[in-house]
This record gives C-alpha cells, sequence and structure tokens, in this order.
C-alpha cells in the first residue's frame, strides 16, 4: 500500500517568507509526528499529533513553528518569517495507534528546506 | 533526558564480512527500539523494531539485539553487500509523547 508522502520534496524560499510542508500519513494510521534533519543537530523530534488529542509541540524550537492535523489526516508544518537555520531536511512519520506492533513509526521522504 | 550514541561513526568493510553496529542509550525506559537505514538524500526505511520485552529480531541477513537493563543494543549484518551502503540510524522510544530519539548514525560502507 502508498507509504508516507511528503510534499513539497525541495523547497528553497528566501529569508523571512513563510513557508508550508505537508504529509500524508498512511491511511489508519492515527499517530503523526514531524522530525527535523539538519547537519548540526541530528534528527531530532519537532511535533505529534495522536487522534483528537492536543499535539505534543515540546520539540518545536520557536513560535514561528506551526502544525496542524485536519481530519485527523494530512497534516501541515507552518514555518513562518524562515531564518538560514531553519535549512534543513524536514521528515514525517506515522504509526498505528494500537497493537503490539503500534509504536513503529514509518517515514516519508522527506522535504529538503533551503533559506536563502 | 534520552540520549542515544551510535559507534563507530563510519565503517568501511569489504564485500562478504560479517559486521557489528552499536547503539547506546542513557535512558532504560524504553518502549522499543528501531534500527533504520538512510540512503544519501532519502528518508528513513525501518529495518527492524525490538519491543522493550524482547531480546532480539531477526530480518534476512540482519540481527538486532536489545539489552535494556545496560541501554545497549547492536546491529548485526551477516554476509555484507555493497547495497548494504548506506547511514545506519538506531532510535529509542521514550516518554508518553512516543517520541524517537535518535542516535547520532553509523555510515556503512562495503567495497567491492
Amino acid at each position: 500500500g502508498a507509504g508516507v508522502s511528503q510534499s513539497p520534496s525541495n523547497k528553497v524560499t528566501e529569508k523571512g517568507k513563510d513557508v508550508e510542508l505537508r504529509c500524508d500519513p498512511i491511511s489508519g494510521h492515527t499517530a503523526l509526528y514531524w522530525y527535523r534533519q539538519s547537519l548540526g543537530q541530528g534528527l531530532e523530534f519537532l511535533i505529534y499529533f495522536q487522534g483528537n488529542s492536543a499535539p505534543d509541540k515540546s520539540g518545536l524550537p520557536s513560535d514561528r513553528f506551526s502544525a496542524e492535523r485536519t481530519g485527523g489526516s494530512v497534516s501541515t508544518l507552518t514555518i513562518q518569517r524562515t531564518q538560514q537555520e531553519d535549512s534543513a531536511v524536514y521528515l514525517c512519520a506515522s504509526s498505528l495507534g494500537g497493537g503490539s506492533k503500534a509504536y513503529e513509526q514509518y517515514f516519508g521522504p522527506g522535504t529538503r528546506l533551503t533559506v536563502t | 533526558k534520552q540520549e542515544v550514541t551510535q559507534i563507530p561513526a563510519a565503517l568501511s568493510v569489504p564485500e562478504g564480512e560479517n559486521l557489528v553496529l552499536n547503539c547506546s542509550f542513557t535512558d532504560s525506559a524504553i518502549y522499543n527500539l528501531q534500527w533504520f537505514r538512510q540512503d544519501p538524500g532519502k528518508g528513513l526505511t525501518s529495518l527492524l523494531l525490538i519491543q522493550s520485552s524482547q531480546r532480539e529480531q531477526t530480518s534476512g541477513r540482519l540481527n538486532a539485539s536489545l539489552d535494556k537493563s545496560s541501554g545497549r543494543s547492536t546491529l548485526y549484518i551477516a554476509a555484507s553487500q555493497p547495497g548494504d551502503s548506506a547511514t545506519y540510524l538506531c532510535a529509542v522510544l521514550t516518554g508518553t509523547a512516543s517520541k524517537l530519539t535518535f542516535g547520532t548514525g553509523t555510515r556503512l560502507q562495503v567495497t567491492l
């Protein structure tokens, strides 16, 4: 079946502009995660959605970052007033909400963001 | 705060060799541990998942072990092939947010 998809695959933006990154999780997965992979920081957690519960935003680096998940499916990560340090690969993952393999996370191909 | 370390950072082996990648974590209160593979410019591919109650998992030429009490996991790759060349990441699932904490990765090159 279809895996996690992300769009765009690449995004180049000017410093100060807003960007939106999209994630389509695997159908039926109730949990959705955003991670960021950058050269200096490795792979780090940003935000987690589980069903209708309030999201865990503990990994968001600043208030310029926000994310929403509409209808329990598609998610959008928004970065306002982008800075050069926001340049990274943004990875989305999803997982099932229950069962012995509930927490295996499946990753999308990522969006490479470059802020010039 | 959970910290995950992988050793070695890079490894180069000739084709056919067996090899072991190491992963250690500081907080043993994990739900599970996942090994991933990442090819250059690509996303992550899940290789093996070990639940906290398990000791090992096997898939083809890959075998992963988990010693939760000592905070260690190993990924054993048998009869390595050039196609195994990639970066291997281990990650542990901890906390109520079910977030993964990733290691720093081991960059593997298998030469002909």
